[in-house]
C-alpha cells in the first residue's frame, strides 16, 4: 500500500541520547515534512524538504536535524534529547505545483517519543 | 504570517444531531484552506479542500466547508454526525510558495449516543 511509513511507532528514550525518526515515502513526492503535535497546540512545523538535496527550518527547528539524501527519505535526529521533545512526531508529503502551492499533505502515523 | 484559529478546543454532539466546528485564518492574500480529521491514535486524513471557484466545496465522510473571505472563515459543517465520527479535527491554510501548511491547534469532537 502506498504512503508514508514512520519507524519507529513508539520510543522511550533518556535524556542526552541521541534519536533519530525514519520517514520513507513512495509516492515519489516532492516535498517533505517534519510535525511535532503537542496537545493544545496542534501541529507545529520542525524542518521540511521541497526536493531531494535540500531541507529548512521549520516554525520550532531547535533541537532537531534532517537530511534528505534521497526522494523518498526523511530522518529526525535530536542529537541530544531533552525532555521537552516528548511529543508525537508526524511525517508527511505533498507534491507541489508548478507555482509551488502545497497541495495535499499525507501523513504518516506517527512517532511517540517520550525523554525522561 | 499565516495563522488558523480554532475557538472551540472540545465539542459534544448528539448522534444525528448536525455539526459546526469553527475555523478561522489570517493571511494577507487568497489562501488554500484544509480540513483534516485525526481519528486517535492514527495519522492525519484530508477531509476537503479549498483552493479556488466554488467557496462550498464537499469532502469525504459527508462533510462540507464554505469558504467565507469576509469573515475570514473556513467553517467544517455535517447535517447528521455519526458516532464514527469522534476523532480531532483540524484546520489548515496554505498559500502559493510558502513551503508548509499551517495548522490550528484542533477541535475534539465526541459524539453522544
Amino acid at each position: 500500500i502506498a504512503g508514508i511509513t514512520q519507524a519507529p511507532t513508539s520510543q522511550i528514550l533518556a535524556a542526552g541520547r541521541r534519536m533519530t525518526l525514519r520517514c520513507t515515502q513512495d509516492m515519489r513526492h516532492n516535498a517533505m515534512y517534519w510535525y511535532r503535535q503537542d496537545l493544545g497546540l496542534g501541529l507545529r512545523l520542525i524542518h521540511y524538504s521541497n526536493t531531494a538535496g535540500t531541507t529548512g527550518k521549520g516554525e520550532v527547528p531547535d533541537g532537531y536535524s534532517v537530511s534528505r539524501a534521497n526522494t523518498d527519505d526523511f530522518p529526525l535526529t535530536l542529537a541530544s534529547a531533552v525532555p521537552s521533545q516528548t511529543s508525537v512526531y508526524f511525517c508527511a508529503s505533498s507534491s507541489t505545483g508548478l507555482a509551488g502551492v502545497t497541495g495535499e499533505l499525507f501523513f504518516g502515523e506517527g512517532s511517540r517519543l517520550t525523554v525522561l | 504570517a499565516q495563522s488558523v484559529t480554532q475557538p472551540d478546543i472540545h465539542i459534544t454532539v448528539s448522534e444525528g444531531a448536525s455539526l459546526e466546528l469553527r475555523c478561522n485564518y489570517s493571511y494577507g492574500a487568497t489562501p488554500y484552506l484544509f480540513w483534516y480529521v485525526q481519528s486517535p491514535g492514527q495519522g492525519l486524513q484530508l477531509l476537503l479542500k479549498y483552493f479556488s471557484g466554488d467557496t462550498l466545496v464537499q469532502g469525504i465522510k459527508g462533510f462540507e466547508a464554505e469558504f467565507k473571505r469576509s469573515q475570514s472563515s473556513f467553517n467544517l459543517r455535517k447535517p447528521s454526525v455519526h458516532w464514527s465520527d469522534a476523532a480531532e479535527y483540524f484546520c489548515a491554510v496554505g498559500a502559493a510558495g510558502r513551503r508548509a501548511l499551517t495548522f490550528g491547534s484542533g477541535t475534539r469532537l465526541q459524539v453522544q449516543p
